[in-house]
Order: C-alpha cells, then sequence, then structure tokens
C-alpha cells in the first residue's frame, strides 16, 4: 500500500520568505509524484509533476521540487514567496496500477 | 475547451437522504475520478470511472456509489446520509485510465460543497 505524509499542516511566513514543505511517501516500486494547489475558493490545480528523469522539477509561479530517491521524498520549494501563494498545498503519489494518494494538506498563509 | 463541471455547487440535506452529484468532464477525456476533500483527512480516493466500468476503489462504504454514461459524464450517489460525510466533493477527468500513462493529468472540477444537517 502506498501512503503520503505531509509533516506541515499550517505554515505562517512573511513575504520574502523561502519555502520548503515536506513530503513523503511510501511505496516500494515506481511513482509519479505531484504537487497540487488550491487557492482560497478555487479548484485544484497542479502545480508540477515528476515522472522520470531530472529529478529538480520546476512548476509555475517559480515553484520547484527535488525528488530524493533514497529518502522517499518529493519537498516543494519556492526562494520567496509572496501575498499571493497563500493556498493549501497537497503532495499526492501514484504508485503503477494503484490509487493515487493524497497528502492531508499543508496550509500556507503569507503575511505581507 | 471546456473545463470540469460539478452540479450543483452547493447541497444541504438530512441524516438518512441520499444524494447524487454529477461530474461532466473534459471532451474526450475517458477517466472520472471522485475524491472527498475534509479538513481533518484531507484529499481521498473515493473511485475511478473508465469506459463506464469501475476501475479503481478507495476505502469507502458501500454507500458511496457512482456511475459512468457512454459520454462520459459521472455520478456520484451517496445512500442514507450520516453527518461525517459533509465534505467537498471533488472529481477529476483524465483523458486515460489513471496510471496508464506517463502523461497523465488530473484536471479537477470545483467540487459539490455538500453539508448534512
Amino acid at each position: 500500500a502506498q501512503s503520503v505524509s505531509q509533516h506541515n499542516h499550517h505554515v505562517i511566513l512573511s513575504e520574502a520568505a523561502s519555502l520548503e514543505l515536506g513530503c513523503n511517501y511510501s511505496y516500494g516500486g515506481t511513482v509519479n509524484l505531484f504537487w497540487y494547489v488550491q487557492y482560497p475558493g478555487q479548484h485544484l490545480q497542479l502545480l508540477l509533476k515528476y515522472f522520470s528523469g531530472d529529478p529538480l522539477v520546476k512548476g509555475i509561479k517559480g515553484f520547484e521540487a527535488e525528488f530524493i530517491k533514497s529518502k522517499f521524498s518529493f519537498n516543494l520549494r519556492k526562494p520567496s514567496v509572496q501575498w499571493s501563494d497563500t493556498a493549501e498545498y497537497f503532495c499526492a503519489v501514484n504508485g503503477g496500477y494503484q490509487k493515487v494518494t493524497f497528502g492531508i494538506g499543508t496550509k500556507l498563509q503569507v503575511i505581507p | 475547451k471546456a473545463g470540469v463541471t460539478q452540479t450543483p455547487r452547493y447541497l444541504i440535506k438530512t441524516r438518512g437522504q441520499q444524494v447524487t452529484l454529477s461530474c461532466s468532464p473534459i471532451s474526450g477525456h475517458r477517466s472520472v475520478s471522485w475524491y472527498q476533500q475534509t479538513p481533518g483527512q484531507g484529499l481521498q480516493f473515493l473511485f475511478e470511472y473508465f469506459s463506464e466500468t469501475q476501475r479503481n476503489k478507495g476505502n469507502f462504504p458501500g454507500r458511496f456509489s457512482g456511475r459512468q454514461f457512454s459520454n462520459s459524464r459521472s455520478e456520484m450517489n451517496v445512500s442514507t446520509l450520516e453527518l461525517g460525510d459533509s465534505a467537498l466533493y471533488l472529481c477529476a477527468s483524465s483523458l486515460e485510465q489513471l496510471f496508464h500513462t506517463t502523461n497523465e493529468k488530473l484536471f479537477f472540477g470545483s467540487g459539490t460543497q455538500l453539508s448534512v444537517l
């Protein structure tokens, strides 16, 4: 069975601070990894994804994530957050033919 | 291209009632998957339909069921509603069956907010 853990459920940062949201998964085989974002009042949208190749993937709005296979991690990063990054962020994993599993989500609040 | 459309947007029901939610996928998409989102539990996978057949199922009781029509539109039904069923129900469409291609992307609708009183 696969599972996803997001360690920080609520993060508060000041504008221009750096962001790193943790995501760890458990699955023994090849995985596809995703980060989704849900802005207030809007629906989920894909931020970035990893399928294969370069473990450092770049997404929209300056976000990036690094896949570290040995640590089963796929942490989301942004060097300098903006107030408009206030949202809920979900990590998701899809391993082979199993159902996709989402993390519980991390609420990010950016203070101007 | 129109996005994923879910109706209704909001729904209020009482315990014991049943409810049917609708999802119209992006044109050409054959996979529709359903998710329950609650503050305490995050986003949980309910099931996926592809070509009118249920292909994957999450860990939810039999009160949660669904179906898919020949035009790929899908409905989800919850019978004998419980207070704990209050949640945002999201559906997502994908071109192919989940997990079969490395180019898979999920396109989510805005959801149906269900409140059970």
